[in-house]
């Protein structure tokens, strides 16, 4: 089975500064996807990032950007000129495909990281 | 486009009262699934389908049952509340395609006393 580390229970920036989530996991697999997902206090789920586990190059979305280190197994996300708005968790998400496609949905999630960026 | 849209957003049950956590998308998603975040555990999977008909259970799957007659519709059934089910439910949904994200309802609050 998969599994997603967030060691980062709480974290804390200040505006304008930058901050990196860390995210680890364990798999045997090696075609699969990453995610970052971002929980506002509304509750909503938002995509942050992507990342293919056989592309080398780290993805970058504006101020997200990913270092990915697949045979360290790390994911960790860079939050580069904080806002405000980016107060909110941060879920670190894997997912992976068999042959059946019977593993198709099944998102598994760190525990989350709560950021709060301080004016 | 309304996309995954969950009710009721907030729920309070007693004890041993059964209701059911409507689902409903409109992107013609295969796969939905739906989650429940507790603190500190992150979300985790409790049933999911990969298409009408077709169902199988997640992690945490005792005590809920699902059911999926159409592409837009995922109800999750609670057949007798218990305070453990105290939660934040997601319904979620995507297409069949490698790495394809998924997209999120908001969440219902339920409470069970």
């Amino acid at each position: 089975a998969q599994t997603v580390t967030q060691s980062q229970p709480e974290m804390s920036v200040q505006e304008a500064e930058t901050v990196t989530l860390s995210c680890t996991y364990d798999t045997s697999e090696s075609n699969y996807y990453l995610f970052w997902y971002k929980q506002p206090p509304s509750r909503q789920m938002i995509l942050v990032i992507r990342q293919e586990a056989y592309k080398q190059q780290n993805a970058t979305e504006n101020r997200f950007s990913v270092n990915f280190q697949k045979a360290a197994k790390s994911f960790s996300l860079k939050i580069s000129d904080s806002q405000l708005g980016d107060t909110a968790m941060y879920f670190c998400a894997f997912i992976y495909s068999n042959a059946g496609g019977t593993s198709y949905g099944k998102l598994t999630f760190g525990q989350g990281t709560i950021l709060t960026v301080h004016p | 486009n309304a996309g995954v849209t969950q009710t009721p957003k907030f729920q309070v049950l007693k004890t041993g009262q059964s209701m059911t956590l409507q689902c409903a998308q409109d992107m013609n998603h295969e796969y939905m699934s739906w989650y429940r975040q507790d603190p500190g555990m992150g979300l985790r999977l409790i049933h999911y389908s990969v298409g009408a008909g077709i169902t199988d259970q997640g992690e945490v799957p005792n005590g809920y049952n699902v059911s999926r007659s159409t592409t837009e519709d995922f109800p999750l059934r609670l057949l007798s509340a218990a305070p453990s089910q105290t939660s934040v439910y997601f319904c979620a949904s995507r297409t069949r395609d490698r790495g394809s994200p998924l997209h999120f309802g908001n969440g219902t609050r339920l409470t069970v006393t």
